[in-house]
């Protein structure tokens, strides 16, 4: 049962570029929206994270922005760096329960 | 920090064997999950534990995969028989909280083959 669905699968975007992934989730008790960042060959890391108490977050490069009316959020990297390549998942958590998206592989082209 | 810890790195077993994996938390965490991680189904969270007690093993596939953490500082993830579709990076992570709501960190994965 997915509950949380990602889009793009892939993503290409030139150096200097803004990458955007979008997600959007199902069940409303879900409270705490992180996204993780995955190079491969390494376990997922954390990259930045939202409560629904506020609409959007900023953490140098990286932006996280919230609907909760919607139920969806999107992570922003602006200026993407070669260096981002990476796969993304967000997910989404509450008191008992966590669901990842299926990932979007960023490939930054120089 | 040494991070979390996780053994073996790659497993490769035939189908029927016994396959243990094995994950040494952040020291001071005390939640602990295991994921498994697959191109067909993505991350799953297998099994949460907070402070060394089974939360939560809803995910856990069937009764061939089994785990347990006898400490604060030791977990295992069995599965008894193995087979083919066990194929998969498994992950373990742990946190400074109880619940999904803090940060985990995890640790490089086990990658399973079966064959």
């Amino acid at each position: 049962q997915q509950q949380v669905k990602q889009s793009p699968q892939s993503l290409i975007v030139q150096k200097g570029g803004i990458s955007i992934i979008n997600c959007a989730y199902e069940n409303t008790a879900f409270d705490y929206f992180p996204w993780y960042q995955q190079f491969p060959g390494k376990g997922p890391a954390l990259l930045i994270a939202i409560r629904p108490d506020v609409s959007e977050k900023k953490e140098g490069r990286f932006t996280i922005s919230f609907n909760k009316s919607a139920k969806q959020f999107s992570l922003h990297i602006m200026d993407s760096q070669p260096g981002d390549s990476a796969t993304y998942f967000c997910a989404a958590s509450g008191d008992n329960d966590m669901r990842f998206g299926a990932g979007t592989r960023l490939t930054v082209k120089p | 920090d040494a991070g979390v810890i996780q053994s073996p790195r790659h497993e490769v077993t035939e189908m029927g064997q016994e396959v243990t994996l094995r994950c040494k938390p952040i020291s001071g965490h005390n939640s602990l999950f295991w994921y498994r991680q697959t191109m067909m189904r993505g991350l799953e969270l297998l099994i949460y534990f907070n402070n060394n007690v089974p939360i939560d093993d809803s995910g856990m596939p069937e009764d061939r995969f089994s785990a347990k953490m006898p400490n604060a500082s030791f977990s295992t993830l069995k599965i008894q028989p193995s087979e083919p579709r066990d194929s998969a990076v498994y992950f373990c992570a742990s946190s400074l909280g109880e619940g999904f709501r803090y940060e985990q960190y995890f640790g490089p994965g086990t990658r399973l083959t079966v064959t």
